[in-house]
């Protein structure tokens, strides 16, 4: 079945250790999506890919960055996590920007900063 | 900016109907998503409403009136399963959608 597959699904790292979490689709979208969601919160965007245009949102902190090699995979690297960034962490796909389209989560990577 | 507001809880009762409403003050609206999410899970995909009126897929039904900023959830038959957090999440013409912070709805036996 095509889908959003996040890997992995829990993710333990250290104070200020860099850590990646990967996304991958076969939906074949063009977009893809970052999103942090801590408890009883609202997913907040940190950026989009529309193909390789890259747009951060201008409140997600320099420490989040993000990689799209190819059509189906993105990555989310946190390059010193602290406390504060242990959250969910969401990646979701559509089909393009501007034409109206639901979004397709991937079932989250649980970031645990110790 | 955009300000999307929901209430923060609702408990029901199974067999029942429960309404659960999202006001919303954006610019460039390009539609409305409502969203479910269960505890531990990602979001997936209820309804979409871009235009006024009543959309209805089953046991749900989305209305919309972009005048007034309004949007409701509409539930009919509550399942035990329906118990979740449900989002609504407002489209711009840039593409992008932005998240409420979720209804948790508590259905009761």
């Amino acid at each position: 079945d095509a889908m959003v597959i996040q890997n992995p699904r829990y993710q333990v790292t250290q104070f200020g250790k860099p850590v990646t979490l990967s996304c991958s689709q076969t939906l074949n979208h063009n977009v893809m999506y970052w999103y942090q969601q801590k408890s009883s919160q609202a997913p907040k965007l940190l950026f989009h890919y529309y193909d390789k245009d890259f747009n951060n949102e201008a409140d997600t902190p320099d420490n989040f960055q993000s990689r799209r090699p190819n059509t189906s995979f993105c990555f989310l690297d946190i390059r010193s996590p602290g406390l504060g960034d242990a959250a969910m962490y969401l990646c979701a796909t559509s089909r393009d920007l501007g034409t109206p389209g639901e979004q397709f989560f991937g079932p989250g990577t649980r970031l645990t900063v110790l | 900016g955009q300000n999307i507001d929901q209430p923060t809880e609702m408990t029901a009762t199974e067999g029942a109907i429960v309404q659960i409403n999202c006001t919303y003050q954006t610019s460039g609206f390009n539609g409305l998503f409502w969203y479910q999410q269960h505890a531990g899970e990602a979001p997936t995909f209820l309804s979409y409403n871009v235009l006024d009126g009543l959309e209805e897929k089953g046991r749900f039904s989305s209305f919309l009136s972009r005048s007034k900023g309004y949007s409701y959830l509409l539930l009919k038959e509550l399942q035990m399963k329906d118990s979740a957090s449900y989002l609504c999440a407002v489209n711009t013409n840039a593409g992008k959608s932005t998240f409420g912070d979720g209804t948790t709805l508590t259905v009761k036996p």
